[in-house]
């Protein structure tokens, strides 16, 4: 069975500070997605990192891919109250049709104004 | 272009009833994933529909079923509803692999409540 651990579960912090979330996997996947949710809503897809040792960037969000493929880091540069959310950490492994999902149990952050 | 749509939005259904709900997928897409998410917990892989047939399947018991239609939209049935099956359930929609971006979009979710 494939297992994506998230830590922390819960997170807290100031309008302004910086955060690190992280996700670890038992094994290898196509790709790693990371996803925020908000109440009531689905998922939304922030990046897909594919390449051991790769790095991505959205604004002031920056996704690293471990070399091995098996662990991945979300962190944020001065967090807003908007960032506030569910973010999820996705396995991505190939069907017959698209790709199947495997996700953590999420790291749920607060930012408080 | 018109988005992942899921019907009903909630729902409250007693134990041992059988429940249908309802997906339409984005415009274009041919693959439907289904999910069920729990409250603090993420979302688990329920099964996959492709080309009208069950593509992969998570842990879940046959008393959870589904179909797809010609038009790609679907329908996840579940029967002899538990408590435990109480969740959020998520339709995801993409392109296949071969047909290259295959990034998935969620619906809102259906709100489940077995009591």
């Amino acid at each position: 069975t494939q297992l994506l651990e998230q830590s922390p579960q819960f997170l807290s912090i100031q309008e302004g500070e910086n955060l690190t979330v992280y996700c670890n996997s038992s094994s290898v996947f196509s790709s790693l997605q990371w996803y925020r949710q908000e109440p009531g809503e689905g998922p939304v897809l922030l990046v897909t990192v594919v390449t051991g040792g790769e790095v991505k960037k959205l604004k002031r969000l920056t996704f690293q891919f471990g070399d091995a493929r098996k662990d991945s880091s979300l962190h944020i540069t001065a967090a807003q109250p908007g960032d506030t959310g569910l973010y999820l950490c996705a396995g991505a492994h190939p069907g017959a049709g698209s790709y199947q999902l495997t996700f953590g149990k999420g790291t749920k952050l607060s930012v408080i104004p | 272009e018109t988005g992942v749509t899921q019907s009903p939005t909630h729902l409250i259904k007693t134990r041992g009833q059988q429940v249908t709900l309802r997906c339409s997928s984005q415009s274009g897409h041919n693959t439907v994933s289904w999910y069920q998410q729990a409250l603090g917990q993420g979302p688990q892989f329920i099964f996959q529909y492709y080309r009208e047939e069950e593509n992969g399947r998570g842990n879940f018991p046959p008393r959870f079923s589904g179909l797809q239609f010609p038009n790609y939209s679907s329908e996840l049935n579940v029967n002899a509803l538990e408590l435990d099956d109480s969740a959020l359930y998520l339709c995801a929609s993409s392109l296949a692999i071969l047909q290259g971006n295959t990034e998935a979009f969620f619906g809102q979710g259906t709100r489940l409540t077995v009591v």
